[in-house]
């Protein structure tokens, strides 16, 4: 499967913990995405980065950060957990900043 | 700051019946408007956009500037278009999307 690949799927950890999710663009795709979709805030954006350099920056909070790598996979690392942190956390991949949004399958985050 | 609202979490119709999902949007630039949809197990992925003006899967939206909405349509509905569906605007060349909390479509037999 040459999309956008997330892992882990699922992780379950406890608060105060830090996890790492990775993402993996579509071949040739420069741009990757950050959302988080819980249940009552819909898909929020959080943060874009462009051929790995930080583009857009959205409702990102201070304990998360990430980063692209000059091989353009990209991490989300979310530190300090709280349960509001469980989600369903996508990247996306483009080839352009403007262009088409392709999706990954999500890697699922419960904090307990 | 932009914004889509799509006023219903749940639209539920026959098979064969029209549907219309709504999104209304606020911002006060030039926005590109989107429609995707995400079927059961399946990836999140593009249904459509204002700027192609094309008709996918039987879908239709057009932009109304002056009621700010883009509203999706489809005649006829069928079965396998039940999935869940955001919609999304775009800060022109820019392609951080702002979506909408998704509405689910449910065609009934």
């Amino acid at each position: 499967d040459s999309g956008v690949t997330q892992t882990p799927k699922h992780l379950i950890t406890a608060t105060g913990q830090r996890v790492t999710l990775r993402c993996s663009p579509r071949s040739g795709d420069l741009s990757v995405y950050w959302y988080q979709q819980s249940l009552d805030q819909g898909l929020q954006f959080l943060i874009q980065y462009y051929n790995g350099e930080e583009r857009a920056k959205g409702n990102i909070l201070e304990r998360f950060s990430a980063q692209q790598f000059p091989d353009l996979h990209s991490e989300l690392n979310l530190s300090s957990l709280e349960l509001g942190d469980s989600a369903l956390y996508f990247c996306a991949s483009s080839v352009r900043p403007a262009g088409e949004l392709f999706f990954g399958e999500g890697s699922r985050l419960t904090v307990l | 700051a932009q914004r889509v609202t799509q006023p219903e979490k749940l639209l539920s119709v026959f098979k064969g019946a029209p549907v219309e999902l709504k999104c209304n949007y606020s911002y006060s630039g030039s926005p590109e408007l989107f429609w995707y949809v995400q079927y059961s197990r399946q990836r999140l992925q593009l249904l459509l956009r204002h700027i192609s003006r094309e008709s996918i899967k039987g879908f239709t939206a057009d932009l109304n500037k002056g009621e700010t909405s883009f509203h999706l349509k489809k005649p006829f509905a069928q079965e396998e278009d039940s999935a869940m569906y955001y919609c999304a605007l775009s800060e022109g060349s820019n392609i951080r999307l702002t979506f909408g909390k998704g509405t689910l479509l449910t065609v009934n037999p």
